[in-house]
């Protein structure tokens, strides 16, 4: 079955405890893209990779690393987290590299940073 | 900057009311556009995109949107929606410049 896979669902930790929600895909597709949902604010794009090793800046990357080693994975580092980072995030994958295909997202994360 | 509006954030209709959401997107060129929808504790799924061609597209569960150069706009329908129908709706546009930009959701709630 097709899909983005994320993990953890859920997490809740302290503020400064570095940590890293996965990403991967079975699509074999060249973008993929991390996403943060904020009650009415939509989604705003962190981080984008339009293939391996070339990962650029979305909207609001402050605060966030991420890395594309290998195609089917995209992990989104937060080396020091802060309250204002919790959020609802969306890891989404796409055929074509430039993102203008349609998006397949995971099941998202809930961060809760204390 | 490359942005995309919505409109009337919530909405709350009854069973077999017709629905109308609109979307605005700022000027960049060629632009790919889609709709998505979030039941709630879900992710995002395509509802609809339009690439090019003709301006009305159909897409699943009944949805339709028109793409209207002139406004810039790509609003969705539905006829008659059912409860079902609960979720959270996106509008999106791709500039073809690997960045893609969300509205701020509209928030449909369907009473039975």
């Amino acid at each position: 079955e097709a899909q983005v896979t994320q993990n953890p669902r859920y997490l809740i930790t302290v503020t400064g405890k570095k940590l890293t929600v996965t990403c991967s895909q079975n699509m074999n597709h060249e973008y993929m893209s991390w996403y943060r949902q904020d009650p009415g604010l939509g989604l705003r794009q962190i981080y984008y990779s339009m293939n391996v090793e070339v990962t650029d800046k979305g909207d609001v990357p402050e605060g966030y690393k991420v890395s594309r080693k290998e195609k089917r994975n995209f992990p989104l580092i937060l080396e020091s987290p802060s309250p204002n980072q919790t959020s609802l995030y969306f890891c989404a994958s796409s055929l074509s590299r430039l993102g203008d295909q349609p998006q397949h997202f995971g099941d998202g994360t809930r961060l809760s940073i204390l | 900057a490359q942005s995309v509006s919505q409109h009337n954030h919530h909405v709350i209709l009854s069973e077999a009311a017709s629905l109308e959401l609109g979307c605005n997107y700022s000027y960049g060129g060629t632009v790919n556009l889609f709709w998505y929808v979030q039941y709630p504790g879900q992710h995002l799924q395509l509802l609809l995109k339009y690439f090019s061609g003709d301006p009305l597209v159909k897409g699943i569960k009944g949805f339709e949107a028109e793409f209207i150069k002139s406004k810039f706009s790509f609003n969705l329908r539905k006829p008659s929606v059912q409860w079902s129908d609960t979720a959270e709706y996106f509008c999106a546009a791709s500039y073809g410049n690997n960045r893609l930009a969300f509205g701020k959701g509209n928030q449909v709630v369907v009473i039975p």
